[in-house]
């Protein structure tokens, strides 16, 4: 698998519940960054997990890393249809120089 | 919030015509960047730039390409001679430092269409 690859590819869910979207990557990382892109929109930065963090918390949106699996998970609490996008996870790598490599993307349908 | 201002946000240029695509990244920011996302594929990074002169490039950012810092507010990215296969929204970032620093902030993006 490729650096940043999440699963499931597409996920459809109730408006009300709960979406969780997951991240593998093969390198070690400095942080994990997720974002949200809308249809043909740009990329919207949610929240930054770094090297050293287990959980951080924004809102409704609840991120995890396990280093030791090489994976992260993006959980979104009571969804909301304007929560439709795409879900992209982005490793920024330890040791080169600043960059983002990004994973296919979850595209998330919340129906109404 | 500040923010990252791309332009135009939409360019459509015959095969072979030079482009150049504008980014005004946030002021404080040090390090900036281009990615593209040609439909329904993945992002990709392209090149960082810092202390005016290129850090980093990918293999996609061949000869064709060059960036540019040309006052203390915009940030270019020309390509010389455009290829069907430009086709892509190219997406411009600033980050205010390197490595664990943070996050980045990324522009709407430019939508170019080569035909």
């Amino acid at each position: 698998s490729q650096q940043g690859e999440e699963d499931p590819q597409a996920l459809s869910i109730q408006e009300g519940e709960n979406a969780t979207m997951n991240c593998s990557y093969k390198t070690s990382i400095n942080n994990l960054q997720w974002y949200r892109q809308n249809s043909g929109r740009g990329l919207v930065h949610l929240i930054l997990i770094r090297s050293n963090e287990r959980e951080k918390h924004s809102g409704r949106l609840r991120v995890t890393l396990d280093t030791s699996k090489k994976s992260s998970s993006l959980l979104i609490t009571a969804s909301r249809a304007a929560d439709t996008a795409s879900y992209f996870c982005a490793t920024d790598a330890a040791g080169a120089n600043s960059k983002l490599t990004f994973g296919k993307g979850i595209t998330l349908s919340v129906r109404p | 919030e500040p923010e990252v201002t791309q332009t135009p946000s939409h360019q459509v240029t015959q095969m072979g015509q030079e482009v150049i695509l504008r980014c005004v990244p946030i002021s404080n920011h040090l390090y900036f960047y281009w990615y593209r996302q040609i439909l329904g594929q993945k992002v990709e990074f392209l090149v960082s730039f810092y202390n005016n002169e290129i850090s980093e490039k990918s293999e996609i950012f061949d000869d064709q390409f060059s960036v540019e810092r040309p006052d203390g507010s915009n940030f270019t990215l020309k390509i010389r001679s455009t290829k069907l296969e430009d086709s892509a929204m190219y997406f411009c970032a600033s980050s205010e430092w390197s490595g664990q620093g943070g996050g980045y902030t990324f522009g709407s993006g430019t939508r170019l269409t080569v035909v």
